[in-house]
């Protein structure tokens, strides 16, 4: 199975500023994506990032808040902009390996919002 | 659209118990199954999977799973349980054939076992 890279593991970060998350995979995959685990929660889906295209965002989430970038088949970063205390959740990043079925994840940015 | 529920928001056991997590999907399309652990303060780890073919599943650390069609369940049993065995299990499905392959959640159940 792939093996996937997150970065930060954790970071805190004062409101109104941005973060970027980075997830580097050591296969290439088509599509990558971003969950957010808000504390005591299950996860949500963000959007899907797809190589040379935009990604695609889920009911209640936008490109403006969450800009993602995905400029290979191995990488991608999202962006969380202009954070407030509610944004203080992990952030995984997953994909579904080339000729598999399970989602390998991340092991998460724990983001705190001070 | 698919859905997940998870009924049970926690689960105690003692040790060496059996144990049996819950899991019902709706959808009105075949679907894949899966049960993923989050052990304190890391990442999801895949425990097992149902794609297709037998409907008992089984995985690692000895869970194993019954895919029930009609019923619309994939519940998660072991025969006897650890103390390393307390995390939080996660049920998800992901949509057959489908364009964007998105997995979608349930709420999960938290194993808690003690002593």
């Amino acid at each position: 199975s792939a093996v996937i890279s997150q970065k930060p593991s954790r970071d805190i970060c004062q409101r109104g500023t941005s973060l970027t998350i980075q997830c580097q995979v050591d296969s290439q995959v088509t599509m990558m994506f971003w969950y957010r685990q808000q504390p005591g929660q299950s996860l949500t889906l963000i959007a899907t990032a797809n190589q040379g295209s935009e990604a695609t965002y889920e009911s209640g989430f936008v490109i403006d808040k969450f800009p993602i970038s995905r400029p290979n088949l191995t990488f991608s970063t999202l962006t969380v902009s202009n954070m407030s205390p509610e944004d203080s959740s992990i952030y995984l990043c997953s994909v579904v390996p080339e000729g598999d079925y399970g989602y390998t994840f991340g092991s998460g940015t724990r983001l705190t919002v001070v | 659209a698919q859905s997940v529920t998870q009924l049970d928001s926690q689960v105690p056991v003692f040790e060496e118990a059996p144990v049996e997590l819950r899991c019902n999907y709706s959808s009105s399309v075949s679907v894949y199954l899966f049960w993923y652990v989050q052990y304190p303060n890391q990442g999801l780890q895949l425990l097992l999977k149902y794609l297709s073919g037998s409907t008992l599943v089984k995985g690692i650390n000895g869970f194993e799973a019954e895919f029930n069609k009609s019923q619309t369940s994939f519940h998660l049993r072991k025969p006897s349980v650890h103390i390393s065995d307390t995390a939080e299990y996660f049920c998800a499905v992901r949509h057959y054939g489908g364009a964007t392959n998105k997995l979608i959640f349930g709420t999960g159940t938290l194993l808690a076992v003690q002593p």
